[in-house]
């Protein structure tokens, strides 16, 4: 079965700065979908980035980028030039061809971004 | 103006009552699911449907029930067989392309209590 493994419970930052999230998983699938969602305070989930498994290239949006190591197994996000509104709980999902339909998700960071 | 809506925000309920909660999208998504949230941990799969009068059981579809009679329309009732079902519920839709499941998007979520 597919796993998502996000170590870092909390994670904080000073504005501006850069900080990068962890997520490592565990697939033995060749065709997949990794993503990173945002909750805020709100608790709606905004989507991020999204990165084919296929896709050599690094995704990235705006401000936030990731770092795809698929031997590796490793999904990281890169936030830059880290904003007051950044601050919520970051969760890495999976996606797998066979999982039709599920989402499979990590426990989440919570990023906090000091003034 | 596009999305997922869910109702209510928030809803109580009494032991031993059913409760509907209400998913709604005008997305023109094929695919609807409901996910359980719990307090500090991640997103678990209730059901999913990718076809009108077709729904699948997810993780932890014990204690819910769902119908998919209308594309745009996908509620979730919490029967009293359901345990422990304080949580917060969120919606999603997607697309589906070439079989597999494309990027999901969520809905504001309700928040259930159990009195």
């Amino acid at each position: 079965a597919q796993t998502v493994t996000q170590s870092q419970p909390e994670m904080s930052v000073q504005e501006a700065e850069t900080v990068t999230l962890s997520c490592t998983y565990d697939t033995s699938e060749s065709d997949y979908y990794l993503f990173w969602y945002k909750q805020p305070p709100s608790r709606q989930m905004i989507l991020v980035i999204r990165q084919e498994a296929y896709k050599q290239q690094n995704a990235t949006e705006n401000r936030f980028s990731v770092n795809f190591q698929k031997a590796a197994k490793s999904f990281s996000l890169k936030i830059s030039d880290s904003q007051l509104g950044d601050a919520a709980m970051y969760f890495c999902a999976y996606h797998g061809s066979s999982n039709t339909g599920k989402l499979i998700f990590g426990q989440g960071t919570t990023l906090q971004v000091k003034p | 103006d596009g999305g997922i809506t869910q109702s209510p925000k928030y809803l109580f309920r009494k032991e031993g009552q059913n409760v509907t909660l209400s998913c709604e999208q005008n997305l023109n998504h094929d695919a609807m699911y409901w996910y359980r949230q719990d307090p500090g941990q991640g997103l678990r799969l209730i059901y999913y449907s990718q076809i009108v009068n077709d729904f699948q059981k997810g993780d932890i579809a014990e204690g819910y029930s769902v119908s998919r009679e209308k594309k745009e329309s996908f509620p979730l009732t919490v029967t009293s067989a359901q345990k422990n079902p304080t949580a917060f519920y969120l919606c999603a839709s997607s697309w589906l392309a070439g079989g597999y499941t494309a990027t999901q998007y969520f809905g504001p979520g309700t928040r259930l209590t159990v009195l």
